[in-house]
């Protein structure tokens, strides 16, 4: 069993620019979460996709967005990069139905640094 | 709102020594709750769960927490701790119909020979 992938695993951008973070989800998981976590901090939940659709959405501006693709593969994106951005960035997977679905397996994330 | 708090940042411990990481809830419905490990530079590590029934859940390395509603309360426990123990553990709630996980602010276990 495939577990959780991201890529890539380090970025450097500069400040206003925009980045793409990919993930693969768990194999047999539908739904993928995306949570940002700072230096020091617990994560943060940014929003959730299932079925293709956006799921839910934590307090986060609309320059961040993403995508779901038909294999449950899923894409953050983030545009006019700020230096607050600079984070780890998480992508979890999810089974569909039952009270299994609250369970979230997270990949290894991606460390963004705004310059 | 859910919350959870994580009341202690750091927890220093001898090896072989109990260890108990305290993490409590706020949530005004039924819930589902987990600890993660994050070790240095990576990801986050589904712990130990409580979905539903038994309030005592254990893990495959010796840790085990319990669900106490009345106190809002889900501590982590281990009688002996390992130098392999050493990471930051998070605390996390969701309840039922809820898209998202909500993570307490983590407390850095750090365990000295």
């Amino acid at each position: 069993e495939t577990g959780v992938t991201q890529s890539p695993t380090h970025l450097i951008k500069t400040r206003g620019q925009q980045v793409t973070l990919r993930c693969s989800s768990q194999s047999g998981h539908n739904t993928v979460s995306w949570y940002q976590q700072a230096l020091g901090q617990g994560p943060q939940f940014i929003f959730q996709y299932y079925r293709e659709e956006e799921n839910g959405r934590g307090n986060f501006p609309p320059r961040f967005s993403g995508l779901q693709f038909p294999n449950y593969s899923s894409e953050l994106n983030v545009n006019a990069l700020e230096l607050d951005d600079s984070a780890l960035y998480l992508c979890a997977s999810s089974p569909a139905g039952g009270s299994a679905s609250y369970e979230q397996y997270f990949g290894p994330g991606t460390r963004l640094t705004v310059t | 709102a859910q919350s959870v708090t994580q009341l202690d940042s750091q927890v220093p411990v001898f090896e072989e020594a109990p260890v108990e990481l305290r993490c409590n809830y706020s949530s005004s419905v039924s819930v589902y709750l987990f600890w993660y490990v994050q070790y240095p530079n990576q990801g986050l590590q589904l712990l130990l769960k409580y979905l539903s029934g038994s309030t005592l859940v254990e893990s495959i390395n010796g840790f085990e927490a319990e669900f106490n509603k009345s106190q809002t309360s889900f501590h982590l426990r281990k009688p002996s701790v390992h130098i392999s123990d050493t990471a930051e553990y998070f605390c996390a709630v969701s309840s039922q119909g809820a898209q998202k996980l909500v993570f307490g602010q983590g407390t850095r276990l750090t365990i000295n020979p």
